[in-house]
């Protein structure tokens, strides 16, 4: 147990629907980074958050947007949903956001598309 | 670009040693991750190398040789359990500076 939570394990949703993706930092972590899997894209970077402010971007869509709260949690919002978004979604967290720093990922969102 | 590359799938067979090679472009590099991912799980941390040369850390080893593009994970004493995904995943200067990963290689371990 890495000690990043993320809710909910599994969704299942229709396209064109909007869902929310949250997730809990490691107690005393700082930053959390947002990550896509599919099976034919490997692990892709989203976005980066430490203390509230955005730090990196990736390869986020526009209608992907993401944001931390003072408590620190995280939450990534998927909106006008399409088959192709279908993945595992991973949050993971360090304790200050540098790049040298491990990261600690969550047990994934598995989001389904139909 | 900041390609990385290793093979797609490895099969070794229990109580065995295995290589998983990693390349990737040299210019700006910065340090190599390797992690460790079950089949619908998270990955996990295995280790990080910025230095030339290999670090130990029980039955896995990870090499680094910078001049070259080149890194490895060695695992030794092979178990069932570590059937699995192994990602590599670089760092570069310039840009943003979030670790890259490759596609990952799948490991099966066999009796």
């Amino acid at each position: 147990d890495s000690g990043v939570t993320q809710t909910p394990k599994h969704l299942i949703t229709a396209t064109g629907q909007r869902v929310t993706l949250r997730c809990s930092p490691r107690s005393g972590d700082l930053s959390v980074y947002w990550y896509q899997q599919s099976l034919d894209q490997g692990l892709q970077f989203l976005i980066q958050y430490y203390n509230g402010e955005e730090r990196a971007k990736g390869n986020i869509l526009e209608r992907f947007s993401a944001q931390q709260f003072p408590d620190l949690h995280s939450e990534l919002n998927l909106s006008s949903l399409e088959l192709g978004d279908s993945a595992l979604y991973f949050c993971a967290s360090s304790a200050h956001g540098v790049a040298w720093e491990t990261q600690y990922f969550g047990p994934g969102t598995r989001l389904l598309v139909l | 670009g900041q390609n990385i590359d290793q093979p797609t799938e490895m099969t070794a067979t229990e109580g065995a040693i295995v290589q998983i090679n990693c390349t990737y472009q040299t210019s700006g590099f910065n340090g190599l991750f390797w992690y460790q991912q079950h089949a619908g799980e998270a990955p996990t941390f295995l280790s990080y190398n910025v230095l030339d040369g290999l670090e130990e850390k029980g039955r896995f080893s990870s090499f680094l040789s910078r001049s070259k593009g080149y890194s490895y994970l060695l695992l030794k004493e092979l178990q069932m359990k570590d059937s699995a995904s192994y990602l590599c995943a670089g760092r570069w200067t310039g840009g943003s500076y979030i670790p890259t990963f490759g596609r990952g290689t799948s490991l099966i371990v066999h009796p």
